[in-house]
């Protein structure tokens, strides 16, 4: 089935450092989520987004949904430990109302 | 605590073995789903149920038959399973229109041996 493009596929970064991960399609999307994974448990929704520009924070992340509406990204500021894990793009294109999803982002963390 | 409850967390089984995976939400949801996630692969779509009916199969093998017996509960049972199905199953759940996301359990960690 139809995959996001989601990049990078994996960062090492220090901790304090900021993140940037990003996300796109070849369609239109209506709706822009992004998901965390933790080792050994399920995906957990961090922010949806709805309308194109739109910008959306969740304490130290902030999301946006592209004007062209094929793109979204992620980013992180002043990571910590517990941020590392996999962080998944997902969305919805026109009246499909199945998530479509990105392959994941693996955030590590070097000590 | 995520609204989804998927049991057992882990599974360990034989290949002549017959086992089933159990998923149960409380949220008032009425579509549900079974994702596998294997190792460096994205998550792969397996079944969709909306209403208790099935609406999506991904061109899964006979070896894995879900059942829906009502909105809130689903199962995943596995016979005869090889090796290479040894991966982490999550259910999740999630208004059938609308585009809230979905909502996952913990998953079940199965190896086939």
């Amino acid at each position: 089935g139809q995959q996001l493009n989601q990049s990078p596929q994996s960062m090492f970064i220090q901790e304090g450092e900021d993140v940037s991960m990003n996300c796109t399609s070849s369609s239109i999307f209506n709706t822009w989520l992004w998901y965390k994974q933790d080792p050994g448990e399920g995906p957990v929704l961090l922010i949806a987004l709805y309308k194109a520009g739109e910008l959306t924070s969740n304490g130290r992340l902030t999301a946006q949904f592209g004007i062209t509406r094929k793109d979204s990204f992620l980013n992180i500021s002043a990571s910590i430990p517990s941020d590392v894990g996999i962080y998944f793009c997902a969305g919805y294109e026109g009246s499909n109302y199945q998530l479509i999803w990105g392959a994941g982002t693996k955030l590590i963390i070097k000590p | 605590e995520t609204g989804v409850t998927q049991t057992p967390r882990h599974l360990v089984m034989g290949m002549t073995n017959k086992k089933s995976l159990k998923c149960e939400q409380h949220l008032g949801h009425n579509a549900m789903y079974w994702y596998k996630q294997s190792a460096k692969k994205p998550l792969e779509l397996m079944f969709v149920y909306n209403f208790k009916e099935q609406t999506e199969n991904n061109s899964v093998p006979s070896r894995f038959s879900p059942e829906c017996p009502n909105s809130s509960h689903l199962f995943l049972h596995l016979h005869t399973l090889q090796p290479e199905d040894s991966a982490l199953y999550l259910c999740a759940s999630s208004q059938p229109t609308g585009n809230y996301g979905y909502t996952f359990g913990s998953g079940t960690r199965l190896t086939v041996v």
